[in-house]
Order: structure tokens, then C-alpha cells, then sequence
């Protein structure tokens, strides 16, 4: 059954630092999301990603944060300066078309320290 | 007012019972309703999904969405020591919406031998 995958499964960093996540998609989806969920949190939406740009963003991605389908197959999100309150587990989402579901990958724990 | 709420528990049954989880939401444009189960620091796995008002049937699962009184519901029946996580429900909104989910704060669900 297709999964959506991410890389790293861990990232520590210091503050100040650049992050990189990245996931992979299922393939043949469309929609692209990243959400996070800080420990003990709700799953928080961050950024949706269609037709090469992004369609819809969430306070909290501001100009620290950015997205980028560099390829066919990748959808990365990068944290330009961390801070100790990006600590958090981050998940990748994609879904086929307008009425489907979001299939989501196992997440990317980022700690910041 | 938050947008979905959940009852976080957390909740003990004995293998066997038949669970009930709620949830209930405040913005009428939900129209899509989906329930995650989430093992701990794994990313949430989709049970069901639903649109509009009705009921959805998989299995030991049941959905039922009430969108006149806004509320969300998943029956376990049978419940085996296996349910036992964390389950999310999330809704979004049709129309102009890219499928931004809304999640609620999920509900810990034990089911002992």
C-alpha cells in the first residue's frame, strides 16, 4: 500500500540553525501539507501546497518557515533560524484530489536546543 | 471558542466493551469528518471518513456525524487491547478550503486484557 515517507525520524539542532525536513509524498497525490504537534498538542496545520505554490498558510508559518517541491517526488519544509519553540513532531500529509482524505507520514521529531 | 473539541480523557475500557468518542465542532463549513488513531510518536493512521451528516460502518467502526447539532462520533465494538491509542478526529471545509484539518486535542484510549 503507498505511504507517504519523511526524513530524518529524529533532527537535533541548535538554536539559530537551519532545518530541513523532508518528505515523500504518495504518488500521483496533489495536495501537499505539513502540520506539527508540540508534545501533549493538538496536530496543528501549517502550510497546504497545490499546483506548485502554496494555497494556504497558518499563523504560525511565518517567515521562518518555507516549502519547496523541488521535484517530482520530494516536498521539503525548511526552518530557516530555529527556536527552542519549534521543538516539535512534524508530519507530512498528501491527498489525491479535492474530496480525499490526507494520508499522513510517521513525522520527523525535531528538538532544538 | 475552539474550532473542534474532544475530550482528551483519558479512557479505560476492559477488552470486549464497546467505545464511544466524541467530538463536537463550531464552524458550519466543516463538511468533511475524518477519525486518526495515533500510537504514541507515530504519525495519526486514518480509521474513517465521512461526508456530511450519516452514519459510515468498517468493520468494528462506525462513524456518525451529526451536522445539526455539530457533533462527531466513532463506536468501537469489540474492543481489543490493539485499539488502544490515541484518536483524533478532524473535520475541514469544502469550497475554497485546500483541505486545511482542524483537529481536536484526540482522546487516550486504554483497553485492558
Amino acid at each position: 500500500e503507498p505511504e507517504v515517507t519523511q526524513t530524518p525520524s529524529h533532527q537535533v539542532t541548535q538554536m539559530g540553525q537551519e532545518v530541513i525536513l523532508r518528505c515523500v509524498p504518495i504518488s500521483n497525490h496533489l495536495y501537499f501539507y505539513w502540520y506539527r504537534q508540540i508534545l501533549g498538542q493538538k496536530v496543528e496545520f501549517l502550510v497546504s501546497f497545490y499546483n506548485n505554490e502554496i494555497s494556504e498558510k497558518s499563523e504560525i508559518f511565518d517567515d521562518q518557515f518555507s516549502v519547496e517541491r523541488p521535484d517530482g517526488s520530494n516536498f521539503t519544509l525548511k526552518i530557516r533560524s530555529t527556536k527552542l519553540e519549534d521543538s516539535a513532531m512534524y508530519f507530512c500529509a498528501s491527498r489525491g484530489g479535492w474530496a480525499e482524505t490526507q494520508y499522513f507520514g510517521p513525522g520527523t521529531r525535531l528538538l532544538v536546543l | 471558542q475552539k474550532e473542534v473539541e474532544q475530550d482528551p480523557g483519558p479512557l479505560s475500557v476492559p477488552e470486549g466493551a464497546i467505545v464511544s468518542l466524541n467530538c463536537t465542532y463550531s464552524n458550519s463549513a466543516f463538511q468533511y469528518f475524518m477519525w486518526y488513531r495515533q500510537y504514541s510518536r507515530k504519525g495519526p493512521e486514518l480509521l474513517m471518513y465521512t461526508y456530511s451528516s450519516g452514519n459510515k460502518e468498517d468493520g468494528r467502526f462506525t462513524a456518525q456525524v451529526d451536522k445539526s447539532s455539530k457533533y462527531i462520533s466513532l463506536f468501537i465494538r469489540d474492543s481489543q487491547p490493539s485499539d488502544s491509542a490515541t484518536y483524533l478526529c478532524a473535520s475541514y471545509a469544502g469550497g475554497t478550503s485546500y483541505g486545511k484539518l482542524t483537529f481536536g486535542q484526540g482522546t487516550i484510549l486504554t483497553v485492558h486484557p
